[in-house]
């Protein structure tokens, strides 16, 4: 069964860094991209940042570019999000997920991170 | 980037009656429409990509039509488990992005 559990959240105050993790299991990990997706507080999901399967390419959302970094670590089938330079508007759930084809087949259940003074 | 407006944004149905959702695209995305389903206490499911294509373990009473800019998630004969919130996402382009949401209640 494809598992994918986030760790890692909380409050953190604005202009500060915070790293995420999520622990996949259930499935060959370095197989397949990964991706990171958030969902506002009453708002939709939003599409964050993805890498590829070895690492070796990365994509980010415009207003994340240059402050978050996804990564992954294939040998112990763990994904990353390091954020930094932390703004009120990054407050949202964030979920991981396996991504098919530019789209997400399977989906953690989300951590929580809020950004606030 | 490319907006994708779902209506409506909320959806009251009897189990048993059918049930359509449109998503559309500020521009063509060809067919590359996916829908997703969001359910309290589960992680989100893929239901349909690339317009009409059923995620393996989709149920067939759910379809999915459209292309260029307009989109259709159809649910046949709605099931107890079906209510819940449902967003499109379109994979044409990078950003990927998604619909705001439908949610389906039961009426």
């Amino acid at each position: 069964e494809v598992q994918l559990v986030e760790s890692g959240g909380g409050l953190v105050q604005p202009g500060r860094s915070m790293k995420l993790s999520c622990a996949a299991s259930g499935f060959t990990f370095n197989n397949y991209d990964m991706a990171w997706v958030c969902q506002a507080p009453k708002k939709g999901l939003e599409w964050v940042a993805t890498i590829s399967y070895d690492g070796s390419s990365t994509y980010y959302r415009d207003s994340v570019k240059g402050r978050f970094t996804i990564s992954r670590d294939n040998a112990k089938s763990t994904l990353y999000l390091q954020m930094d330079s932390l703004r009120s508007e990054d407050t949202a759930t964030y979920y991981c997920a396996r991504r098919l084809r530019r789209v997400f087949d399977y989906w953690g259940q989300g951590v929580m991170v809020t950004v606030s003074s | 980037d490319v907006q994708m407006t779902q209506s409506p944004s909320y959806l009251a149905a009897s189990p048993g009656e059918s049930v359509s959702i449109s998503c559309k695209a500020s521009k063509s995305i060809n067919t590359y429409l996916a829908w997703y389903q969001e359910k309290p206490g589960k992680t989100n499911k893929l239901l349909i990509y690339s317009g009409s294509t059923l995620q393996s373990g989709t149920p067939s009473r759910f379809s999915g039509s459209g292309s260029g800019t307009d989109f259709t998630l159809t649910i046949r004969s709605l099931e107890p488990e079906d209510f819940a919130v449902y967003y499109c996402q379109q994979h044409n382009e990078y950003p990927l992005t998604f619909g705001s949401g439908t949610k389906l209640e039961i009426k």
